[in-house]
């Protein structure tokens, strides 16, 4: 079974240009998580999709960042404009019901000059 | 809002000795308690899990405990090996509320 994908693994912008990242998560998985995990922290969770839905984006920066689940499959996770402190991995998860075991992708390591 | 609290933030211990983790949650709802590993660069994995029904879940040097009126859940690692070294989160879930929240994260030295 293939797993969690994300891409890019890494990626490098200065402050105020925009990013996005991309996630595939196990076929099958109804649920969707993006994850922001700053050095030295716990992964917080910024936005959660039930297929297409959003169930929770109660931490999610909304005048800056976005997210999207158009077929209820893969996602795409969007700064505009980052900022310094937006440095972190974005880890996402999906799982096969709502809130239950999580699978996690390999990250995005961002990294804002 | 919600949250977990994980203690220790640091723990370091011999090879073979054993080690806890506590985890303390707030949300009354919450019914279900993954543990992550994080080893350095690599992605969060899940060890164990324990639901609001059980006291107690082993699974051979793991174990997990719950105490859903305290609202105190532990994570025992018995026998510790050099391989253990690594971040070790919390989580508590409210399946029903789709909320997750994890705990900030144990480092677990090991050493041989």
């Amino acid at each position: 079974e293939a797993g969690v994908a994300q891409s890019p693994r890494y990626k490098i912008i200065e402050k105020r240009q925009s990013v996005a990242f991309w996630c595939n998560p196990i076929s099958g998985h109804a649920t969707l998580y993006w994850y922001q995990q700053i050095l030295g922290q716990g992964p917080k969770l910024l936005i959660q999709f039930q297929n297409n839905g959003v169930v929770d984006d109660s931490q999610l920066p909304k005048d800056r960042f976005s997210a999207e689940r158009l077929k209820g499959v893969d996602s795409t996770l969007k700064i505009q404009p980052a900022k310094l402190e937006d440095s972190a991995v974005y880890l996402c998860a999906s799982s096969s019901a709502g809130a239950e075991t999580q699978y996690f992708g390999p990250g995005t390591r961002l990294l804002v000059l | 809002g919600e949250n977990v609290e994980q203690h220790p933030s640091t723990l370091s211990v011999q090879e073979g000795d054993s080690a806890v983790i506590k985890c303390t949650y707030s949300d009354s709802a919450s019914n279900y308690f993954p543990w992550y590993k994080q080893e350095l660069g690599k992605r969060p994995q899940l060890i164990i899990d324990i639901r609001s029904n059980v006291g107690e879940k082993k699974d051979q040097r793991i174990a997990v405990t719950l105490n859903k009126t305290a609202k105190h859940f532990s994570l025992h690692i018995t026998e510790t090996q050099p391989e253990d070294s690594a971040v070790y989160f919390c989580t508590a879930v409210n399946t029903g509320g789709f909320k997750t929240i994890f705990g900030a994260g144990t480092r677990l030295f090991v050493k041989a």
